[in-house]
């Protein structure tokens, strides 16, 4: 079975703290993917990387870094959080192509006060 | 307009019900198609993919519809277990990125 795993199931920070979420997979797929969701917005893709070392931005990259090191590994970056960016954190991975299946990490709900 | 878009619902139904979802998508160039479950404070799950000539697995039947760009979902004999949130899902035609609707809500009740 695939699995992806998040660094932390709930994370509070405050306003301006830089906050590191990773997120790693063991199945050795190419694709990896950052996600928020809120209600009524449904999942919006923050960043993405189909390979080590490179990304591409989502629909949502504003205040958001990401950082891919390792094929296994995609970590998201919030460099100065804000209250906006209180939500839940979802990553993926799927293998290589874009019609492949995606599959999550159990999330991080991430709150900013 | 959304790239895809779901009626968020709530269905209520009772159990042995029939229910079913359908999801409107924009670009015509979408090739893969996916219907994703969702438990509350959960991550989504695949519940299947979507093929052209339409699939089934078990209680659930998905359907495509390339002329008039939709996708649906049937779910028989509805149980308590399926209460959740259905998400739509396809490819934008970019290379690795999917979209995914805001989900449709599910209750079956006694």
């Amino acid at each position: 079975d695939v699995k992806v795993t998040q660094s932390s199931r709930y994370l509070v920070k405050r306003t301006g703290e830089k906050v590191f979420l990773e997120c790693v997979q063991d199945m050795d797929h190419e694709n990896m993917f950052w996600y928020r969701q809120d209600p009524g917005l449904g999942l919006r893709l923050i960043y993405f990387s189909y390979d080590v070392k490179m990304k591409e931005k989502g629909d949502i990259p504003e205040g958001y870094s990401v950082s891919r090191e390792k094929k296994e590994r995609f970590s998201l970056i919030l460099e100065s959080a804000s209250t906006n960016q209180t939500s839940m954190y979802l990553c993926a991975s799927s293998l290589q192509g874009g019609k492949e299946t995606q599959y999550f990490g159990p999330g991080t709900r991430l709150l900013v006060l | 307009r959304k790239e895809v878009e779901q009626d968020p619902g709530p269905f209520n139904v009772p159990e042995g019900a029939t229910v079913a979802f359908n999801c409107t998508y924009s670009n015509s160039a979408s090739q893969s198609f996916f219907w994703y479950r969702q438990d509350c404070r959960k991550e989504p799950k695949l519940l299947m993919s979507v093929y052209s000539s339409g699939n089934e697995d078990g209680r659930f039947t998905a359907q495509l519809n390339r002329a008039s760009q939709y996708i649906s979902l049937l779910i028989r004999d509805s149980k308590l277990s399926d209460s959740a949130t259905y998400l739509c899902v396809g490819n934008t035609g970019t290379a690795s990125k999917l979209t995914f609707g805001t989900g449709t809500r599910l209750q079956v009740t006694l």
